[in-house]
């Protein structure tokens, strides 16, 4: 079973903190990474996408991967409560087809 | 311009119903999807069509018969739905394969009463 996980959460940071958000997955194959951010109501948006080992910065928002592990994460600096919303993890993976699994999502709640 | 563009927004249908949502990208993406997200829970693939073509079907009921007309529209043929169908369709497009990143339009609530 082709399989990429979460903590479910609630994560909860203040106002300004950095949130970490991680993600495991289990096809050491997958090449493509994607963050998502989803609010509540709302359809999925792209944040970041990640295809090498390393870092990739985007303004507030830092991916992390490594392949070796099978983690990949998602930091977001200076926190906002505007940031409140549901982080889904997605991974291509071959399984019958190349397709794009979802993990379950990490809640994140940022307090003002 | 990274829009997908679905109609209609909401929906509400009974089980004898035939409807169809609609989906529209002018990106040029080759690669179009229709997920299923139930509330709280991670979009699930559908189908898959790559240059037009099926590629994917996750084994769907064949109450859901999807459509491409052409490279920039993906249709979702609805019949005798059952209530336990009611969620959030959601098409997607990328670039090219699933390596690639897709963005999502809006969504189509769907209710099946």
């Amino acid at each position: 079973q082709k399989e990429v996980e979460q903590n479910s959460g609630p994560l909860s940071v203040p106002e300004g903190a950095i949130a970490s958000l991680n993600c495991t997955y289990s096809d050491r194959g997958s090449q493509s990474f994607f963050w998502y951010r989803q609010y509540s109501g709302k359809s999925p948006e792209l944040i970041m996408s990640i295809y090498s080992n390393g870092d990739k910065e985007d303004g507030r928002f830092t991916a992390q991967l490594n392949k070796a592990s099978q983690y990949v994460s998602l930091l977001i600096r200076d926190s906002q409560p505007s940031d409140s919303a549901t982080y889904l993890c997605a991974v291509n993976m071959y399984t019958g087809g190349f397709k794009t699994i979802f993990g379950a999502g990490t809640r994140l709640f940022v307090k003002a | 311009d990274t829009e997908v563009t679905q109609t209609p927004k909401h929906l509400v249908m009974g089980m004898t119903n035939k409807k169809s949502l609609k989906c529209e990208q002018h990106m040029g993406h080759r690669a179009m999807y229709w997920y299923k997200q139930k509330a709280k829970k991670p979009p699930e693939l559908m189908f898959v069509y790559s240059y037009e073509k099926l590629s994917i079907n996750e084994s769907v009921p064949s109450r859901f018969s999807p459509e491409c007309p052409n490279s920039s529209l993906l249709n979702l043929h609805l019949h005798a739905l059952q209530p336990e169908d009611s969620a959030l369709y959601l098409c997607a497009s990328s670039q090219q394969g699933a390596d690639t990143e897709a963005f999502f339009g809006q969504g189509t609530r769907l209710t099946v009463v």
